[in-house]
């Protein structure tokens, strides 16, 4: 079945550094692929997306790349800041499985000032 | 404004009482997802619907249930048979076909057991 693995946490850093959070996936086929933040208490909110390979999603300075041949999308940001701090969930989803999202364990970020 | 509005966003619940979580979407989506996530840990899918008077299970499903009379509307009840109900809950959406649409998510609502 399809499956996502993403790097345990939390991950501290100090605010401007490079960020790089590792994900990989096992689906056959296609899937879309997925970036959600999650602020403490709070909802997922879809951070960036890629439905193909080679796609770049970008959003609020963050970027990930939909690379086939890895099987990989990792998250990366160029420097954070503290109110980055969240959690970040990499997730995929299939057509054929009804669009429903398969999650990652989720990596708490911590930024310090 | 358009979203998924879950409510309550805290609830408590006694030992063998049903509690019902709404879940109501305005956004015109097909689809309803439910999810459950505990702490520190990802998010599992409870239930999910494609379309009005139609659900499915989904990987942990035993304890709870579901309806989905109407497209704007897909509630969830946890049951007494839920052996370990304490949990963060959300709710999703999203438009139905093709791979890669975008799910949407509600704020969540938190029950725990007293």
């Amino acid at each position: 079945g399809n499956s996502v693995t993403q790097m345990e946490g939390p991950v501290t850093l100090s605010e401007e550094a490079f960020l790089t959070i590792n994900c990989t996936y096992t689906a056959t086929g296609y899937p879309s692929l997925f970036w959600y933040v999650q602020y403490p208490g709070e909802g997922l909110q879809l951070l960036l997306k890629a439905t193909k390979a080679d796609d770049k999603g970008s959003n609020k300075g963050f970027e990930a790349t939909y690379r086939k041949e890895t099987t990989s999308f990792h998250l990366e940001k160029g420097s954070v800041q503290v109110s980055d701090s969240a959690v970040y969930f990499c997730a995929l989803s299939k057509a054929n499985a009804g669009n429903m999202l398969t999650f990652g364990g989720g990596t708490r970020l911590m930024v310090k000032p | 404004d358009g979203g998924i509005t879950q409510s309550p966003k805290y609830l408590f619940r006694k030992e063998g009482q049903n509690v019902t979580l709404s879940c109501e979407q305005n956004l015109n989506h097909d689809a309803m997802y439910w999810y459950r996530q505990d702490p520190g840990q990802g998010l599992r899918l409870i239930y999910y619907s494609q379309i009005v008077n139609d659900f499915q299970k989904g990987d942990i499903a035993e304890g709870y249930s579901v309806s989905r009379e109407k497209k704007e509307s897909f509630p969830l009840t946890v049951t007494s048979a839920q052996k370990n109900p304490t949990a963060f809950y959300l709710c999703a959406s999203s438009v139905q076909g093709l791979s890669g649409n975008t799910i949407y998510f509600g704020e969540g609502s938190w029950l725990t057991v007293v």
